[in-house]
């Protein structure tokens, strides 16, 4: 199946610091991209989705000048998180979908996610 | 997007088939039934998805009842790392731009 990565895994970073975090589609091209979050014990959030060469839709909630997403490429998305506080401490898993005629059922694929510790 | 409801654990031994149920009572004709589970600390993985007819992979089945308003998914050998949180998600079509919403899932453990 198609392959996303994430990088960095894990990052612990200040308060009041910005963290930026890559998602990848290796083996194909992603128009969309979708960024969650989750928290200990809870299941996945949707923050945004972002198209290429587009702005990111934010869903309800989410603070777009906090959580800054750029899909400037077919296979590269970017999160950044400005200004980190503890409470923003969370596992952030990125999604890619082919799209297109590429895709044969524009499923999801998912990244293996990035920890984030703010202290 | 439907709402579906799941169990919120089940516990199956290794070697047996695992039914994963699944309701989704108000969903309507052009939702489709997609399947994902998420190991520990991994990100989501697809498993399997289907309209109407029930559907087969090499990881599972699927199996949707004629009205539509519930599903099971099938592991018929379960091992060990088939341990994770099963999410059942119906979702509008098939486009890239369609997102998925995440309940709370099924915890299935598998034991020894």
């Amino acid at each position: 199946g198609a392959v996303v990565s994430q990088h960095p895994s894990w990052v612990i970073c200040k308060s009041g610091t910005s963290v930026k975090i890559e998602c990848r589609s290796l083996d194909f091209q992603a128009t969309t991209m979708f960024w969650y979050r989750q928290f200990p014990k809870q299941s996945l959030m949707l923050m945004a989705t972002s198209n290429e060469g587009s702005k990111a839709t934010y869903e309800q909630g989410v603070e777009k000048d906090k959580f800054l997403i750029n899909h400037a490429s077919l296979t590269l998305s970017t999160l950044t998180v400005t200004s980190a506080h503890p409470e923003d401490s969370s596992f952030y898993i990125c999604s890619a979908s082919p799209g297109g005629a590429s895709g044969s059922y524009n499923e999801q694929f998912f990244g293996p996610g990035t920890r984030l510790t703010v202290l | 997007d439907a709402k579906t409801t799941q169990p919120p654990s089940m516990d199956c031994a290794e070697g047996r088939a695992a039914n994963l149920p699944c309701n989704h009572s108000t969903i309507s004709g052009n939702e489709y039934v997609y399947w994902y589970r998420q190991i520990h600390s991994q990100g989501p993985q697809y498993i399997i998805h289907g309209l109407k007819n029930n559907e087969t992979n090499e990881m599972a089945s699927l199996i949707i009842t004629e009205d539509r308003k519930s599903s099971t998914l099938i592991l018929p050998h379960a091992t060990l790392r088939d341990t994770a949180v099963y999410y059942c998600i119906v979702r509008v079509g098939r486009s890239s731009n369609y997102k998925l919403t995440f309940g709370k899932g099924t915890l299935l453990t598998v034991n020894p």
